[in-house]
């Protein structure tokens, strides 16, 4: 498996301004993930981000609101831009290591006010 | 077809008893359906995945058991205890790794 952790744990944040969240692995890894948590939902594919290339956002999901960085193989960023309380979300990142498994952060709890 | 349904949304099971969460889904392109369970205040944790060419798997109190022809699969905990006590999520790989989840299963071990 991975040891991943997310910066910060949670936050609480003033709506139109933006978070920008950490994820780092202990490994290098190809392909990193960045996940949406609405309350009490279940997990919602944000984008797929990978090193060297540009994110790529699942539909409903766009660059100007999540931009991502992934500037080497252990770390990425999700930034949750003009945030609304809609945003109020538990957002994680994973990796996908050997074969298909795939292991999740902590998740960064978001309250948006 | 990019869906993944889950049943029950959540289930009472006294301790020592099967919790049985059920999944089901609709394209035959998916081809790796893992199970991950949630506490809390806790990101999900890989607990136990298939493939389906496989009808079944084992790995401790946990079973998978995945029926192709009806594009079901299904957990099974076995002597269920207070601690398995989470929210279980079924899912399954659609394109390059990206993973598409079940609504989720709140399960509740009685002692």
């Amino acid at each position: 498996s991975a040891v991943i952790s997310q910066k910060p744990s949670r936050d609480i944040c003033q709506r139109g301004t933006s978070l920008t969240i950490q994820c780092q692995v202990d490994s290098q890894v190809t392909m990193m993930f960045w996940y949406r948590q609405q309350p009490g939902q279940s997990l919602t594919l944000i984008a797929t981000a990978n090193q060297g290339s540009e994110a790529t956002y699942e539909s409903g999901f766009v660059i100007d609101k999540f931009p991502i960085s992934r500037p080497n193989l252990t770390f990425s960023t999700l930034t949750v831009s003009n945030m609304s309380p809609e945003d109020s979300s538990i957002y994680l990142c994973s990796v996908s290591l050997a074969g298909d498994e795939q292991y999740f952060g902590p998740g960064t709890r978001l309250t948006v006010t | 077809q990019q869906q993944v349904k889950q049943s029950p949304q959540s289930l009472i099971v006294q301790k020592g008893g099967i919790s049985i969460i059920n999944c089901a889904y609709e394209n035959t392109a998916f081809d790796y359906f893992p199970w991950y369970q949630q506490f809390p205040g806790k990101g999900p944790a890989l607990l136990i995945a298939i493939r389906p060419d496989v009808s079944e798997k084992k790995e401790g109190r946990f079973t998978i058991s995945f029926n192709k022809s009806a594009k079901q699969f299904s957990l099974h905990i076995m002597d269920s205890q207070p601690g398995d006590s989470a929210t279980y999520f079924c899912a399954a790989f659609y394109s390059a790794g990206k993973l598409i989840f079940g609504q989720g299963t709140e399960l509740s071990v009685k002692p």
